[in-house]
């Protein structure tokens, strides 16, 4: 499976959209993006995942670009629940999923 | 609630010891992987079982080992319990080939 790089840590506003990098540069025709966050020692939380369009859900959205080495995770308004730390993977349907450290999103009041 | 359940909860136990943490995956779900979680670590693979078989092994330890049943439920097993064991483990199912990976909500081992 591809490597992402992500930012290591994120301040934003509540209310406002938080937008979430990630790079995959080395992604294959066959890989998926994607994004995943943990809640203080929750168990990681599906969001989002796509191939190459656009997609969006009753959470976020996830914004491929076209050459898909990278990508961004929108969160449309931020609340305080939302601080997490958000993992972006790139995978194969069916395989492991493969954490790297992730960006630590925080939002403040 | 992501329909994977996990226990137990809490585990403490003694060096030298051996735990079994059983992992239920959603319904219809074949694929079942097991992740450790150290304080200083972020979340690693361990073991990936699909219908019974294993599929995909990451860093497992040669004192871990892991089955999957034919009612699909899965346990994983630690012996030789060390200080370094304590962790959080997480089960995750999905469906054949499937794009989401559901994840309980883990197992806190503490080993004294």
């Amino acid at each position: 499976d591809a490597k992402t790089t992500q930012p290591t840590s994120m301040d934003c506003a509540e209310g406002r959209a938080a937008n979430l990098p990630c790079n995959h540069s080395t992604i294959s025709g066959n890989e998926y993006v994607y994004w995943y966050r943990q809640i203080h020692s929750q168990g990681p939380q599906y969001i989002i995942h796509g191939l190459k369009n656009n997609e969006t859900n009753e959470m976020a959205s996830l914004i491929i670009t076209e050459d898909r080495k990278s990508s961004t995770l929108i969160l449309p308004h931020a609340t305080l629940r939302d601080t997490a730390v958000y993992y972006c993977i790139v995978r194969v349907y069916g395989n492991k999923l493969v954490f790297g450290a992730g960006t630590i999103l925080r939002v403040k009041s | 609630d992501s329909g994977v359940t996990q226990t137990p909860k809490h585990l403490i136990t003694a060096t030298g010891q051996r735990v079994t943490l059983r992992c239920s995956p959603r319904s219809g779900d074949l694929s079942v992987y097991w992740y450790q979680q150290s304080l200083d670590q972020g979340l690693q693979f361990l073991i990936q079982y699909y219908n019974g078989e294993e599929r995909a092994k990451g860093n497992i330890l040669e004192r871990f080992s892991a089955q999957q049943f034919p009612d699909l439920h899965s346990e994983l097993n630690l012996s030789s319990l060390e200080l370094g064991d304590s962790a959080l483990y997480f089960c995750a199912s999905s469906v054949e080939r499937g794009a989401e990976a559901f994840f309980g909500q883990g197992t806190r081992l503490t080993v004294v």
